[in-house]
């Protein structure tokens, strides 16, 4: 089967650092993507993890630990338009459809 | 180059009645996606198309749904009979050629369905 566990809402202020966390449990494991997606937007492509380890993209940075099934997004110099949901996918060793979570709600604060 | 469309943008419809959704990939992408995104809910894989392969429908909800892609270019996502269940945004994503390593997911606006 496939479980994503993602926080339901965060919020921050403006300037700080926020990370938002993501534990998978998957029948296979391909790679993991954090996308953004912004209130009646598509979602927008923001990183991909597949070997262990900090992936770093200016503001934003992604960590993924294959062992203990964890990865998180980490955003640095938080900006009211960070405001958005962000979510979590693993993709499975087909190279098919992606598995989201829920996604995580970030609100910004001034 | 243009992104990935879809139409409508907005679709109120009568429960029971046929409703149809049109995605146009970004041109050259093989693979095709459709998902749905209910209110608060993750997003939900329906079915996938990759070149000429058989498609994969193993997210279709029921068989009031169906989808196809002509000519490995545009999809329509059919629902028919609609419910009140089926009320959600229904996203569409293309990539790449897989085989090529090319992982990213492209999505397009979405087309949020209402049914009453």
């Amino acid at each position: 089967g496939q479980n994503i566990d993602q926080p339901t809402e965060m919020t921050a202020t403006e300037g700080a650092i926020v990370q938002i966390n993501c534990t998978y449990q998957t029948s296979g494991f391909n790679g993991l993507f954090w996308y953004q997606q912004h209130a009646g937007e598509a979602p927008t492509f923001l990183s991909y993890n597949v070997l262990d380890g900090l992936e770093e993209k200016g503001r934003f940075s992604s960590f993924l630990s294959r062992s203990k099934g964890y990865s998180y997004l980490l955003l640095k110099e938080l900006q009211m338009k960070d405001s958005a949901s962000y979510l979590c996918a693993v993709r499975p060793p087909s190279f098919q459809k992606l598995v989201f979570g829920t996604g995580t709600r970030l609100l910004v604060s001034p | 180059g243009a992104g990935v469309s879809q139409s409508p943008s907005n679709k109120v419809t009568e429960k029971g009645k046929d409703v149809e959704l049109r995605c146009d990939p970004i041109s050259g992408h093989t693979a095709l996606y459709w998902y749905r995104q209910s209110l608060g809910q993750g997003l939900e894989f329906l079915i996938y198309f990759q070149g000429n392969s058989a498609p994969d429908k193993s997210g279709l909800p029921s068989d009031r749904f169906s989808a196809e892609r002509t000519g490995g270019s545009v999809s329509t996502l059919t629902i028919q009979r609609t419910q009140q269940e089926d009320s959600a945004v229904y996203l569409c994503a293309s990539t790449p050629n897989l085989v090529l390593g090319s992982y990213e997911q492209y999505f397009g606006p979405g087309t949020r369905l209402t049914v009453t």
